[in-house]
Protein backbone atom coordinates (compact mmCIF):
# COMPACT_ATOMS: atom_id res chain seq x y z
CA UNK A 1 0.00 0.00 0.00
CA UNK A 2 1.33 3.37 -1.01
CA UNK A 3 1.88 6.21 1.88
CA UNK A 4 1.78 9.89 1.64
CA UNK A 5 3.39 11.23 -1.16
CA UNK A 6 4.32 14.56 -1.61
CA UNK A 7 5.64 16.95 -4.65
CA UNK A 8 7.96 18.43 -5.28
CA UNK A 9 10.40 17.34 -2.38
CA UNK A 10 12.37 20.61 -2.88
CA UNK A 11 11.41 23.81 -4.30
CA UNK A 12 13.59 26.89 -4.15
CA UNK A 13 11.79 30.25 -5.41
CA UNK A 14 12.13 33.98 -5.43
CA UNK A 15 10.16 36.13 -2.91
CA UNK A 16 7.14 37.35 -4.32
CA UNK A 17 6.36 34.08 -6.57
CA UNK A 18 3.57 31.79 -6.73
CA UNK A 19 4.25 27.45 -5.14
CA UNK A 20 2.20 25.08 -5.29
CA UNK A 21 2.62 21.94 -3.07
CA UNK A 22 0.67 18.84 -3.71
CA UNK A 23 -0.36 15.52 -1.29
CA UNK A 24 -1.74 12.40 -2.08
CA UNK A 25 -3.21 10.73 1.04
CA UNK A 26 -2.97 7.01 1.91
CA UNK A 27 -5.97 5.60 -0.27
CA UNK A 28 -9.59 5.47 2.03
CA UNK A 29 -7.93 8.44 4.29
CA UNK A 30 -10.84 11.25 4.57
CA UNK A 31 -8.46 13.33 6.63
CA UNK A 32 -6.21 15.07 5.32
CA UNK A 33 -3.41 17.48 7.19
CA UNK A 34 -1.08 20.17 6.42
CA UNK A 35 1.82 21.37 8.74
CA UNK A 36 4.87 22.94 8.70
CA UNK A 37 7.95 23.19 10.24
CA UNK A 38 10.34 25.93 10.34
CA UNK A 39 13.67 25.85 11.68
CA UNK A 40 14.41 25.18 14.80
CA UNK A 41 10.43 24.79 16.33
CA UNK A 42 8.17 22.99 16.68
CA UNK A 43 6.15 21.06 13.59
CA UNK A 44 2.76 23.66 13.48
CA UNK A 45 -0.82 22.71 12.06
CA UNK A 46 -1.96 24.37 9.29
CA UNK A 47 -5.17 22.86 8.47
CA UNK A 48 -7.59 19.90 8.21
CA UNK A 49 -10.17 18.40 5.58
CA UNK A 50 -12.37 15.65 6.00
CA UNK A 51 -13.12 14.43 2.67
CA UNK A 52 -12.97 17.57 0.22
CA UNK A 53 -14.43 19.59 3.13
CA UNK A 54 -11.92 22.44 5.76
CA UNK A 55 -12.83 21.12 8.59
CA UNK A 56 -10.34 23.36 10.52
CA UNK A 57 -8.52 25.88 8.86
CA UNK A 58 -7.73 27.91 12.42
CA UNK A 59 -3.30 27.43 11.66
CA UNK A 60 -3.22 29.27 8.27
CA UNK A 61 -0.74 32.11 8.68
CA UNK A 62 -2.74 34.83 6.43
CA UNK A 63 -4.77 34.69 3.12
CA UNK A 64 -1.53 33.90 0.75
CA UNK A 65 -2.06 30.60 2.03
CA UNK A 66 -4.81 28.37 0.52
CA UNK A 67 -5.76 25.04 0.42
CA UNK A 68 -7.74 22.60 -1.58
CA UNK A 69 -8.93 19.62 -1.67
CA UNK A 70 -11.04 18.80 -5.11
CA UNK A 71 -13.00 15.80 -4.76
CA UNK A 72 -11.27 14.27 -1.58
CA UNK A 73 -8.51 13.07 -3.03
CA UNK A 74 -5.41 14.70 -3.51
CA UNK A 75 -4.33 18.44 -2.09
CA UNK A 76 -3.09 21.37 -3.22
CA UNK A 77 -1.23 23.99 -0.87
CA UNK A 78 -0.45 27.11 -2.66
CA UNK A 79 0.99 30.04 -1.18
CA UNK A 80 1.15 33.23 -3.64
CA UNK A 81 3.01 35.46 -3.31
CA UNK A 82 5.49 33.51 -1.08
CA UNK A 83 7.42 35.45 1.68
CA UNK A 84 11.15 34.60 2.95
CA UNK A 85 9.36 34.00 6.81
CA UNK A 86 7.54 31.04 3.95
CA UNK A 87 10.30 29.29 3.97
CA UNK A 88 10.22 25.71 5.94
CA UNK A 89 9.35 22.09 5.34
CA UNK A 90 5.58 21.67 4.46
CA UNK A 91 4.08 18.42 5.68
CA UNK A 92 0.96 16.33 4.64
CA UNK A 93 -0.62 13.62 6.78
CA UNK A 94 -3.25 11.49 7.11
CA UNK A 95 -5.72 9.39 9.17
CA UNK A 96 -8.30 7.06 8.41
CA UNK A 97 -10.45 8.88 11.27
CA UNK A 98 -9.86 12.04 13.12
CA UNK A 99 -7.76 12.10 15.95
CA UNK A 100 -6.14 8.40 15.26
CA UNK A 101 -3.29 7.15 14.03
CA UNK A 102 -1.89 9.73 11.30
CA UNK A 103 1.42 8.92 8.47
CA UNK A 104 3.03 11.87 7.24
CA UNK A 105 4.54 12.21 3.88
CA UNK A 106 8.32 12.78 2.93
CA UNK A 107 7.60 16.94 2.80
CA UNK A 108 8.65 19.13 0.68
CA UNK A 109 11.46 22.11 1.47
CA UNK A 110 10.33 24.66 0.35
CA UNK A 111 12.86 27.88 0.11
CA UNK A 112 12.02 31.49 -0.63
CA UNK A 113 14.93 33.74 -1.69
CA UNK B 1 3.01 27.48 28.62
CA UNK B 2 3.33 25.33 25.56
CA UNK B 3 0.80 22.93 24.96
CA UNK B 4 2.60 20.07 24.73
CA UNK B 5 6.38 19.85 26.30
CA UNK B 6 9.21 17.55 25.99
CA UNK B 7 12.64 17.93 27.19
CA UNK B 8 14.89 18.90 23.96
CA UNK B 9 17.73 16.49 24.88
CA UNK B 10 19.63 15.44 23.91
CA UNK B 11 19.15 12.53 25.61
CA UNK B 12 22.07 9.87 25.87
CA UNK B 13 21.77 6.09 26.93
CA UNK B 14 24.37 3.45 26.51
CA UNK B 15 23.63 0.38 23.82
CA UNK B 16 21.50 -2.17 25.40
CA UNK B 17 19.77 0.26 27.72
CA UNK B 18 16.85 1.59 28.22
CA UNK B 19 15.63 5.21 26.92
CA UNK B 20 13.11 6.92 28.74
CA UNK B 21 11.58 9.68 26.90
CA UNK B 22 8.48 12.02 28.72
CA UNK B 23 5.86 14.29 27.78
CA UNK B 24 3.30 16.45 29.36
CA UNK B 25 0.30 18.32 28.01
CA UNK B 26 -1.57 20.53 29.31
CA UNK B 27 -5.10 20.73 27.90
CA UNK B 28 -7.01 17.98 30.05
CA UNK B 29 -9.42 17.15 27.35
CA UNK B 30 -6.64 15.58 25.34
CA UNK B 31 -7.58 12.11 24.00
CA UNK B 32 -5.09 10.20 21.94
CA UNK B 33 -1.21 10.69 22.01
CA UNK B 34 1.01 9.47 19.61
CA UNK B 35 4.85 8.91 19.29
CA UNK B 36 6.98 9.40 15.94
CA UNK B 37 10.31 8.86 15.05
CA UNK B 38 12.25 11.34 13.22
CA UNK B 39 16.04 11.16 11.60
CA UNK B 40 17.25 14.15 10.78
CA UNK B 41 16.19 15.17 7.08
CA UNK B 42 13.43 12.58 6.91
CA UNK B 43 9.80 12.59 8.00
CA UNK B 44 7.90 12.09 11.52
CA UNK B 45 7.10 8.13 11.13
CA UNK B 46 4.65 6.78 13.61
CA UNK B 47 5.57 4.30 16.16
CA UNK B 48 3.10 4.13 18.76
CA UNK B 49 0.02 5.19 19.91
CA UNK B 50 -2.05 5.09 23.05
CA UNK B 51 -5.90 6.48 23.98
CA UNK B 52 -6.35 4.93 27.88
CA UNK B 53 -4.98 5.07 30.87
CA UNK B 54 -1.89 2.67 31.73
CA UNK B 55 0.97 1.01 29.62
CA UNK B 56 1.04 -0.35 26.02
CA UNK B 57 3.52 -2.62 24.54
CA UNK B 58 5.08 -3.07 20.73
CA UNK B 59 8.24 -5.08 20.45
CA UNK B 60 10.92 -2.77 22.17
CA UNK B 61 8.42 0.08 22.68
CA UNK B 62 6.14 0.62 25.51
CA UNK B 63 3.99 3.82 25.39
CA UNK B 64 2.65 5.24 29.13
CA UNK B 65 0.13 7.41 29.63
CA UNK B 66 -1.36 8.70 32.95
CA UNK B 67 -4.05 11.01 32.12
CA UNK B 68 -4.75 12.32 35.73
CA UNK B 69 -1.26 13.99 35.92
CA UNK B 70 -1.41 15.11 32.11
CA UNK B 71 1.79 13.18 30.91
CA UNK B 72 2.72 10.06 28.32
CA UNK B 73 5.65 8.42 28.11
CA UNK B 74 8.14 6.17 25.63
CA UNK B 75 10.23 3.52 27.33
CA UNK B 76 12.76 1.84 24.67
CA UNK B 77 14.39 -1.62 25.89
CA UNK B 78 17.27 -2.45 24.57
CA UNK B 79 18.30 0.56 23.03
CA UNK B 80 19.93 0.44 19.51
CA UNK B 81 22.54 2.86 17.48
CA UNK B 82 19.70 3.25 14.94
CA UNK B 83 17.25 4.65 17.50
CA UNK B 84 19.13 7.57 17.67
CA UNK B 85 16.82 10.16 16.53
CA UNK B 86 14.46 13.15 17.76
CA UNK B 87 11.02 11.53 19.08
CA UNK B 88 8.14 13.46 19.02
CA UNK B 89 5.34 13.71 20.92
CA UNK B 90 1.90 14.42 19.49
CA UNK B 91 -1.61 14.77 20.97
CA UNK B 92 -5.16 15.19 19.51
CA UNK B 93 -7.98 16.87 21.32
CA UNK B 94 -11.32 14.92 19.63
CA UNK B 95 -13.14 18.07 20.40
CA UNK B 96 -13.65 21.30 18.83
CA UNK B 97 -10.74 20.35 16.43
CA UNK B 98 -9.11 17.58 15.75
CA UNK B 99 -5.31 18.83 14.89
CA UNK B 100 -2.40 16.73 16.12
CA UNK B 101 -0.35 19.30 18.43
CA UNK B 102 3.40 18.42 18.68
CA UNK B 103 6.15 19.03 21.44
CA UNK B 104 9.28 20.12 19.43
CA UNK B 105 11.10 16.74 20.19
CA UNK B 106 13.97 14.92 22.03
CA UNK B 107 16.87 14.26 20.93
CA UNK B 108 18.07 10.19 21.23
CA UNK B 109 21.60 9.36 21.24
CA UNK B 110 22.55 5.75 21.94
CA UNK B 111 26.25 5.53 22.07
CA UNK B 112 27.55 2.16 21.41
Amino acid sequence: EAGVTQFPSHSVIEKGQTVTLRCDPISGHDNLYWYRRVMGKEIKFLLHFVKESKQDESGMPNNRFLAERTGGTYSTLKVQPAELEDSGVYFCASSQLSGTEAFFGQGTRLTVV
Amino acid sequence: QKEVEQNSGPLSVPEGAIASLNCTYSDRGSQSFFWYRQYSGKSPELIMSIYSNGDKEDGRFTAQLNKASQYVSLLIRDSQPSDSATYLCAVNMWARTYKYIFGTGTRLKVLA
